[in-house]
């Protein structure tokens, strides 16, 4: 089944310490999106890819980075986690166009110690 | 600042009624329209997309649009206990606005056996 995969599930940093979340589809979709998501919130949108092209939303912190060698793969970078970068992060496709259906990946649930 | 109004609830609904989530946009400009559900701990889920005025069934769901109230509601028929989720409405202003979808916080239902 096509779908969005997120690779880890759960992931325990330290504060301070880099970490890498990943995200793959096989929907071969243009558009990924990374998302912030916490306790009781709508979801926040740091960044999104149209094809190569990168979008960063304003009020995304410098602390967060996303690359996207391909296609397919995306990642979040967080050079240097604080306690408040606790979250879900959600990777999110359409295939064209930021007002098309979006379709979420499982969410990789980060902890930061 | 462009906002998606929900109340957060928790609503309540026996089971076999008629769940009424109801959603609430500032963005005049509107023209794509999303519902969401998101169990705990999970990832949204797309459940409904509407884009012109009326209504839109599909199975036990059924979209209401309403642009010059700038309002929008999902009616879930013969609620389920499977149906207790938190439920997102999201709206998309056009590449001339904010060309992004914006997200509600959500409204937590849950169906009481």
């Amino acid at each position: 089944d096509a779908m969005v995969i997120q690779n880890p599930r759960y992931q325990v940093t330290q504060f301070g310490k880099p970490v890498t979340l990943s995200c793959s589809q096989t929907l071969n979709h243009n558009v990924m999106y990374w998302y912030q998501q916490k306790s009781s919130q709508a979801p926040k949108l740091l960044f999104h890819y149209y094809d190569k092209d990168f979008n960063n939303e304003a009020d995304t912190p410098d602390n967060f980075q996303s690359r996207r060698p391909n296609t397919s793969f995306c990642f979040l970078d967080i050079r240097s986690p604080g306690l408040g970068d606790a979250a879900m992060y959600l990777c999110a496709t359409s295939t064209a166009g930021t007002g098309d259906e979006q379709y979420f990946g499982p969410g990789t649930r980060l902890t930061v110690t | 600042q462009k906002e998606v109004e929900q109340n957060s609830g928790p609503l309540s609904v026996p089971e076999g009624a008629i769940a009424s989530l109801n959603c609430t946009y500032s963005d005049r400009v509107s023209q794509s329209f999303f519902w969401y559900r998101q169990y705990s701990g999970k990832s949204p889920e797309l459940i409904m997309s509407i884009y012109s005025n009326g209504d839109k069934e599909d199975g036990r769901f059924t979209a209401q649009l309403n642009k010059a109230s700038q309002y929008v509601s999902l009616l879930i028929r013969d609620s389920q206990p499977s149906d207790s989720a938190t439920y997102l409405c999201a709206t998309w202003g056009g590449y001339s606005s904010a060309s992004k979808i914006i997200f509600g916080s959500g409204t937590r239902l849950s169906i009481r056996p």
